[in-house]
């Protein structure tokens, strides 16, 4: 059980397009999920916390403008980077909070590797 | 303000030996710790973590921590190190409040025949 689910794993773009990346909850719901970010050799960063059926609360410099967070259901949070450039090339990675779950408990998903060229 | 110091970014050990991964936080309220285990292409698993109580903490695949509170420590131990063991470990720190996890930058364990 607690299966997080991330999708695509890896994409690839040109340089102003928009990439979207979903997380999913597969057999559990999730009242807040939250979205990273991890530069080789580098800590997970939290980006943004987001709560489904209200606005995600973003970490400082993280623009939310230039990162949508979508979750408009107790199962799935979307992600979408938006006029991607280079500097955007990461790799971002979900988890997810069981509703009625202890607080120090999340589900990680396996992560998207993006790559703007 | 949290952080989290991991020693060593690739750690390697022969199999059956001893591991032994360190962690060093910082935070300026009571810390909850947790280790989680990447293998490749996986997501993040929980391995084991300390809220309050027992200093000595078990997790899965026979790996325990301990928090120091005067070392500000909590590394990863297992007496003997498998092959399947192979993984990238993070340590982390919470505030308890339950919404951020601040990360360390991960130690990468490669077990040697």
């Amino acid at each position: 059980g607690a299966v997080v689910s991330q999708h695509p794993s890896r994409v690839i773009c040109k340089s102003g397009t928009s990439v979207k990346i979903e997380c999913r909850s597969l057999d559990f719901q999730a009242t807040t999920m939250f979205w990273y970010r991890q530069f080789p050799k580098q800590s997970l960063m939290l980006m943004a916390t987001s709560n489904e059926g209200s606005k995600a609360t973003y970490e400082q410099g993280v623009e939310k403008d230039k990162f949508l967070i979508n979750h408009a259901s107790l199962t799935l949070s979307t992600l979408t980077v938006t006029s991607a450039h280079p500097e955007d090339s990461s790799f971002y990675i979900c988890s997810a909070r069981p509703a009625g779950g202890g607080k120090n408990i999340q589900y990680f998903g396996a992560g998207t590797r993006l790559s703007v060229l | 303000a949290q952080s989290v110091t991991q020693l060593g970014s690739h750690v390697s050990v022969s199999e059956g030996a001893l591991v032994l991964l360190r962690c060093n936080y910082s935070s300026s309220v009571p810390p909850y710790l947790f280790w989680y285990v990447q293998y490749p292409n996986q997501g993040l698993q929980l391995l084991l973590k300390y809220t309050t109580g027992a200093t000595l903490v078990k997790g899965i695949n026979g790996f325990e921590a301990e928090f120091k509170k005067s070392e500000t420590s909590f590394h990863l131990t297992k007496p003997s190190a498998h092959m399947s063991d192979a993984a990238e470990y993070f340590c982390a720190v919470s505030d308890g409040g339950g919404n951020k996890l601040t990360f360390g930058t991960g130690t990468q364990l490669k077990v040697e025949l």
